[in-house]
């Protein structure tokens, strides 16, 4: 197995610019999760689906975020328009229960940049 | 609701000494525990869970954590460093119930430097 595949891993943008950010989850992993990380604020929990639906968005920062999952194998996570302060690294996660039991498998991560 | 402290932000070590990196977690139900591992510029690697079956957890490379309820922690142990080790471990729980069912919470992560 691949584990999560997130793409890019280093995305440079100028602000006011539209970035998109990709994860494919593990096959057969129902839940996918979108984290950030942050020297000041460490990880926080942006949103996550079940079954391709959004169940919980109340960590999405602003309306200049949003995410998707047309499918079972693939998530986008979108700003538009990008800010500086938007820069962090970007996780995706997937499980194939809810958490509580199994843990997450993290992907490797984007580094974000806004200039 | 559920949260999480790790009371160090960074630990030293000498390569071949015990390690010890300190949690404490609250939790309004039966909770599991997990502690993550990120070297840096990496993703986050499980490297192992409670989830209330026996208190003492085995992980991979060498590391344990005991869950003590009556002290509400989870400390991570290893009896030997290596310089392999040095990354940053973060110590997570996640609620049996209520509205953050299935959500990881994760501590504020704990800095671990390992020296020859």
């Amino acid at each position: 197995d691949a584990g999560v595949i997130q793409s890019p891993r280093h995305e440079v943008t100028e602000m006011g610019q539209e970035v998109t950010l990709r994860c494919k989850p593990i096959s057969g992993h129902d839940y996918l999760f979108w984290y950030r990380q942050t020297m000041m604020r460490g990880l926080e929990l942006l949103i996550y689906f079940n079954n391709n639906v959004p169940i919980d968005d109340s960590g999405m920062p602003e309306d200049r975020f949003s995410a998707k999952m047309p499918n079972a194998s693939f998530s986008t996570l979108k700003i538009q328009p990008s800010e500086p302060r938007d820069s962090a690294v970007y996780f995706c996660a997937s499980t194939a229960r809810a958490g509580h039991f199994y843990g997450y498998t993290f992907g490797s991560g984007t580094r974000l940049t806004v200039v | 609701a559920q949260s999480v402290t790790q009371l160090d932000s960074h630990v030293s070590v000498s390569e071949g000494t015990p390690v010890l990196l300190r949690c404490n977690y609250s939790s309004s139900y039966s909770p599991s525990l997990f502690w993550y591992v990120q070297h840096p510029n990496k993703g986050l690697q499980l490297l192992l869970k409670y989830t209330s079956a026996a208190t003492l957890v085995k992980g991979i490379n060498g590391f344990e954590a005991e869950f003590k309820k009556s002290e509400t922690s989870f400390h991570l142990t290893k009896p030997s460093a290596h310089m392999s080790d040095a990354a940053e471990y973060f110590c997570v729980v996640s609620d049996a119930g209520g509205t953050s069912y299935g959500k990881l919470t994760f501590g504020q992560g704990t800095i671990l430097t390992v020296h020859p």
